[in-house]
């Protein structure tokens, strides 16, 4: 098993233009989420998917979409990158009887 | 809304020494609390974990405890090691399955 995999790991966007940050996991995991890690904020929950079809918002949604469409990939759009989310990304999965959370590796975004 | 809030936000041991970090959460209805350890550049990993129906849980040198009437938690790491410098979360868990984290603490072990 691969686990959660995460692309690209490292991206710089100018302001205003589009991308998609991709989340796949081989685990059979219906709960998927999305988190952002700022220095001294802690990890916050952008989305997240109970399930295939089914999403919905975290802490800090805004700027952001998601979409479900299978059980394995849970992509995450910047509609209009700004500055302010320059952050490093984390996807997420785990069973829906388990709590244990598998993180990705991260991706690392510089908006500027 | 639901919130975990952690402390220290850093804090420096000299090897050998006991470390412990503290946490509150807001929602009483919490009853799972993880705790992630997080090494520079790298993925958090959970490293103990304790529900709600435990006050403490042990794993070598690592231990969890719980208040659930006080609604804070804690981790202890005793006999510290440069190996455990790292960033360290924890978090809880609210309705719906989510998970939400504290801010984290910058622990640094000097040999």
């Amino acid at each position: 098993n691969a686990g959660v995999t995460q692309t690209p790991k490292f991206q710089v966007l100018k302001t205003g233009q589009s991308m998609t940050l991709q989340c796949a996991q081989d685990m059979n995991h219906e709960y998927m989420s999305w988190y952002r890690q700022d220095p001294g904020m802690g990890l916050r929950l952008i989305h997240y998917s109970v399930g295939a079809g089914i999403t919905d918002q975290g802490e800090v949604p805004n700027g952001y979409n998601v979409s479900r469409s299978t059980t394995e990939d849970f992509p995450l759009r910047l509609l209009s990158a700004a500055p302010s989310q320059t952050s490093v990304y984390f996807c997420a999965s785990r069973t829906p009887s388990g709590n244990t959370i598998y993180f990705g590796e991260g991706s690392w975004l510089t908006v500027v | 809304g639901e919130n975990v809030e952690q402390h220290p936000s850093t804090l420096s041991v000299q090897e050998g020494d006991s470390a412990v970090i503290k946490c509150t959460y807001s929602d009483s209805a919490s009853n799972y609390f993880p705790w992630y350890k997080q090494e520079l550049g790298k993925r958090p990993q959970l490293i103990i974990d304790i529900r709600s129906n435990v006050g403490e849980k042990k794993d070598q040198r690592i231990a969890v405890t719980l208040n659930k009437t006080a609604k804070h938690f804690s981790l202890h790491i005793t006999e510290t090691q440069p190996e455990d410098s790292a960033v360290y979360f924890c978090a809880a868990s609210i309705r719906g399955g989510k998970l939400i984290f504290g801010q984290g603490t910058e622990l640094s072990v000097k040999p």
